[in-house]
Parts: structure tokens; sequence; C-alpha cells
């Protein structure tokens, strides 16, 4: 069994459509991430939710709306995709927020063409 | 602000040599600190952690790190290395207080090569 697991793994797409990434984790953890890794693979982090709650909304364009509808969820959806939002977008999740010890999924590869 | 420095790019060792990579963090206060592997294609898998007490800690597939207070430093050590650990290593450090907790801070990573 996956612990954190993303779908879809490769998403290709046109400038301006809206797009939905899907994170799942079966950790039993209160705490759930996204990250953004570039093509020069920095990481930086975009939101976290701890129990549903939006914790951490780091500086992101409000293209990108993240939705938990439970806390072994946490979906991402960007609207109006742009070029720039090319990137392999990583789920985390944790069991303690305390300490940001995190599990990754495999990562969803974004093409915005 | 808290930063997380990786001086080398990318480095190349011989298999059954040993290997460092190096770490610094700017941070205020007493971090936690991490490093985690990602191999091509991979998400990103914890190697080791530092929260407190003992400042060499041992992680998964034969790893350890240091932390040097005095030299902020946070380097990851292994002994002998193999052809599988060719992978992109990155340091990060967390916040453990406030609104910032959970939100780990990365370098920009290490990406080793092994030679056979």
């Amino acid at each position: 069994d996956t612990a954190v697991s993303q779908t879809p793994k490769y998403l290709v797409t046109q400038m301006g459509n809206d797009k939905s990434i899907k994170c799942e984790q079966n950790l039993g953890h209160d705490t759930m991430y996204w990250y953004k890794q570039d093509s020069k693979k920095f990481l930086k982090i975009m939101f976290s939710y701890n129990n549903k709650e939006l914790i951490i909304n780091e500086t992101v364009p409000n293209r990108f709306s993240p939705k938990s509808p439970d806390k072994a969820h946490l979906n991402l959806h960007i609207n109006s995709l742009e070029l720039g939002d090319s990137a392999v977008y990583f789920c985390a999740s944790s069991q303690d927020i305390r300490t940001g010890e995190l599990f990754f999924g495999e990562g969803s590869r974004l093409t915005v063409l | 602000a808290q930063s997380v420095t990786q001086p080398d790019i990318h480095i190349t060792v011989s298999e059954g040599a040993s290997l460092e990579l190096r770490c610094n963090y700017s941070y205020g206060a007493t971090p936690y600190l991490f490093w985690y592997v990602q191999s091509p294609g991979q998400g990103l898998q914890l190697l080791l952690k530092y929260f407190s007490g003992d400042t060499l800690v041992q992680g998964i597939k034969g790893f350890e790190a240091e932390f040097k207070r005095s030299q902020s430093s946070f380097n990851l050590r292994k002994p002998s290395v193999h052809w599988s650990d060719a992978a992109e290593y990155f340091c990060a450090v967390g916040s453990n207080y406030g609104g910032s907790q959970g939100n780990l801070i990365f370098g920009k990573g290490t990406k080793l090569s092994v030679k056979p």
C-alpha cells in the first residue's frame, strides 16, 4: 500500500486550462502539504493543512486553490494554467506538525504547453 | 530568516569510496534538521533527522550526519558508497514554533553520481 499517493502522475495541458491533482494518505496523519519542485529541483512549500484547516499559505497565485475534504485528502486545483506552472508537485503528510518530518508522494509532473 | 545552503551542486565519487555532503543552515534557535534522498522520478525519502540530543545521528542505508552548532552545519556521510546511492540529496531545516510549524526549508540539493 502506498502511504502517500498522488494522481495523476503526469499531466500535460494547454495554457489557460484548469486542472486538479489529488492526494491521499493512509498513514493517519493530521497534516498534509503541497510542495512545488521547479526545473532546478528547488522545493518550496505552497500550502499545509492540519486536520482540514489551512495552516500555511505561502505566496502563491490565487489561481492555486487547495481543498481538504477530510484529513486523509488534500487536492490541488489550478485555474488558468500558465507556462510557469510547469513543475513537479509533491504532496506530503506528517504525523506531528511540530517536527516537520514529512512523508512524500511520488510527485505529479505538470507540463503546460 | 531560515535558509539552507548546500554548497555542492554535483559530486561524483567512486563506488566504495567515502562520501560527505555538506549542509549549512541559518536559524535563530535550535533547528530540526533533515536529510532527504530523491531517486530519479521518485518522491523524497527521509534518510535521517536531528531534533535534539546526540549530535551524531544514524539513518537508513548506512548514512549518518553530524550536527555542529558552532559551524551551523549538518553534513551527511557514508563510509562506503554503493552504485544505488546515486540520487539527489536534500538538506532541510524545520521550524519548531509558531505559524511556521511543519514548514520545511530545503536546500537546492546535491546530485550524487557514482563511478563504477
